[in-house]
This record gives C-alpha cells, structure tokens and sequence, in this order.
C-alpha cells in the first residue's frame, strides 16, 4: 500500500512532442503529489506538485492531471525540448513528518 | 534564502572502512531533515529522517546509521562499508512551518563507490 508505481520505465520523444509519465497508488491517505526532475549527477529538484483536490496544475508547459477515483497521476510535458531530457520521479506523501514515496523514475530523452 | 550543502561530493572508500557523509541547511530553522540513497538507475530510498536535534527515524534495517548534532546538521554513519552500500546519498530538508508547502529540498548529492 505504500508503493507508488510509475510508468514507463524510459520514453524517448521527438523535440515538439509532448511526454506523458503515469504513476499509480494504493494508498488513499496520501495528501500530496510531487513530481521531480534529476539530471545525472545532481539532486532532484521539484518540477510541480498537486493535492488530490484539484484534478489539473499546470505551470509553464508542465501539467499535472489527477485522477483520484482511479488513484492515478500523471505528468505530461508539452513542447518537449532537448533540455528535458532527465529523470523524473513521481512522488507521493502521507502525514506527517513530510515522508515521502518515490517511483522508480522515467528516463525521458528528448531528440531534436 | 535557504542552501543546503553535501560533502564530500565523491568519495571511494574500502569495504570495512568507515563512513561520514555530512549535510547542513542554511537559511532555516527546524527543519525536517531526510538521508535517501539512490542506486544506479533506481529510485529514491529513503534511509533515515529526523524531526529534531537528536531525533532520528530509521526506514530500513541496514549497516548505516545518522544522527543530528546540530538543528541544521545531518550525518550519516557507517562503522564497515559492504560493498552494496555504494550509490547516490542525498540529503533532504522540508519544512511544515511554511505555510502550503511540504516541498522536499534535495542537496547536491555524494557518490559513494565502495570497492
């Protein structure tokens, strides 16, 4: 119940397109949804984030749309440009203490 | 505005040796601190957290240990390093007294190869 899984493993899409990354939950007491980005080498950094009641945030071209009856979460990138190539992870938290559960990331490479 | 810091950035070390990693967070006060190891390719793991000086929660069974010294200082521990305790240890910080957010903050990160 405390897993998140993301999916898919490794994307590859054409510089314009746009990319989609899908994570799921079990765990209904999860209050809050991040999504990362991490280049090789670096820390993670936060990419957006939304609380289950709201169903869409969008922030620049990243947009996240939620689905709580399906316990479902995705991250959709638009324009997708060679600059976002990376790893992002999903993410879920429940409580306090602002634990987190991370997917297993989605390498993302974007061709020009 | 708030920084955190992680050193060394790389390190080898011999399976057997002991290990400290350091964290420190400037620009906060209180704030929950988070030790992760990431293995090549993998996901986030989260290994410890703490809530306050001398507070320490541990998520896995294993043969690393933390402890806070200080309110903005996290340490990371091993007495023998195995040879699966390589990977990406990167620290964290969040903090609930800022209203609306339960942002984690990562750090730089430490590359740990145990040989």
């Amino acid at each position: 119940q405390q897993q998140v899984k993301q999916s898919p493993q490794s994307l590859i899409v054409q510089k314009g397109g746009i990319s989609i990354i899908n994570c799921a939950y079990e765990n209904t007491a999860f209050d809050y949804f991040p999504w990362y980005q991490q280049f090789p080498g670096k820390g993670p950094a936060l990419l957006i984030a939304i609380r289950p009641d709201v169903s869409e945030k969008k922030e620049g071209r990243f947009t996240i749309s939620f689905n709580k009856s399906a316990k479902q979460f995705s991250l959709h990138i638009m324009d997708s440009q060679p600059g976002d190539s990376a790893t992002y992870f999903c993410a879920a938290k429940k409580g306090g203490y602002n634990k987190l559960i991370f997917g297993a990331g989605t390498r993302l490479a974007v061709h020009p | 505005s708030q920084t955190i810091h992680q050193w060394p950035a790389t390190l080898v070390q011999p399976v057997g040796s002991p290990l400290s990693l350091e964290c420190t967070v400037e620009g906060t006060s209180n704030p929950n601190l988070y030790w992760y190891r990431q293995a090549a390719g993998r996901g986030l793991q989260l290994l410890f957290y703490s809530v306050g000086i001398g507070q320490i929660s541990s998520e896995v069974p294993q043969n690393l240990s933390a402890s806070r010294p200080q309110d903005r200082q996290f340490i990371l521990s091993s007495k023998k390093l195995l040879l699966s305790d390589s990977g990406f240890y990167l620290c964290a910080w969040s903090s609930l007294g800022l209203a609306g957010t339960d942002t984690q903050y990562f750090g730089p990160g430490t590359r740990l190869t145990v040989l």
